[in-house]
């Protein structure tokens, strides 16, 4: 069965650094998402992206984020200047957008902001 | 603001009993509607869609009330397996691209 794969699946970083999260989407599908989950709580709509631009972004994804698919396979996440608050699990989704609506998430990327 | 909203749990029962969850979504315009199930730890992972005609998959029903703003998700037969959280999420448009929001999470603990 095809996955979203994610890398790297923990990362710890120091506050005020920058971290760039991976994913390889499912290779036929078109649109793809970042959410994020901080422990114990709900899963958070971060971004959407569609023909090489965003689509969509919640309050969330301010200027501190940005989103890019440099080489047409990968689609990466970056944090610059991290806060201890941006500690939480990220999890990259993928969707055909062809009649299914049923996202595939990656196994996640858990980031320990310290 | 777009809220799903979920009874937290935890629902605890024995092998084999029915075992029944509900949802309320916020938005009117909101156009599909999914349960998933989350492991500990683990990613989201799509369990199935609701159709406004409700729909089943195996022990699995899942119904939609438009009117009410409402979706339920019904196991049967409950296994150990199915212990984990289940996820009321809604696709906030008609477009793949459109988010989705996700509620809190219903906890199901199912013991021998």
């Amino acid at each position: 069965e095809p996955e979203v794969t994610q890398t790297p699946s923990h990362q710890v970083t120091q506050m005020g650094q920058e971290v760039i999260l991976r994913c390889v989407p499912i290779s036929n599908h078109l649109y793809f998402y970042w959410y994020r989950q901080i422990l114990g709580q709900k899963v958070e709509f971060l971004v959407s992206f569609y023909n090489n631009e965003i689509s969509e972004k919640s309050e969330i994804f301010d200027d501190q984020f940005s989103v890019e698919r440099p080489d047409g396979s990968n689609f990466t996440l970056k944090i610059r200047s991290t806060k201890l608050e941006d500690s939480a699990m990220y999890f990259c989704a993928s969707v055909s957008g062809r009649g299914d609506y049923g996202y595939t998430f990656g196994s996640g990327t858990r980031l320990t902001v310290v | 603001r777009k809220e799903v909203e979920q009874d937290p749990g935890p629902f605890n029962v024995p092998e084999g009993a029915t075992v029944a969850f509900n949802c309320t979504y916020s938005n009117s315009a909101s156009q599909s509607f999914f349960w998933y199930r989350q492991d500990c730890r683990k990613e989201p992972k799509l369990l199935m869609s609701v159709y406004s005609s409700g729909n089943e998959d195996g022990r699995f029903t899942a119904q939609l009330n438009r009117a009410s703003q409402y979706i339920s998700l019904l196991i049967r037969d409950s296994k150990l397996s199915d212990s984990a959280t289940y996820l009321c999420v809604v696709n906030e448009g008609n477009n793949a691209g459109n988010m989705l929001t996700f509620g809190g999470g219903t906890r199901l603990m199912v013991k021998p």
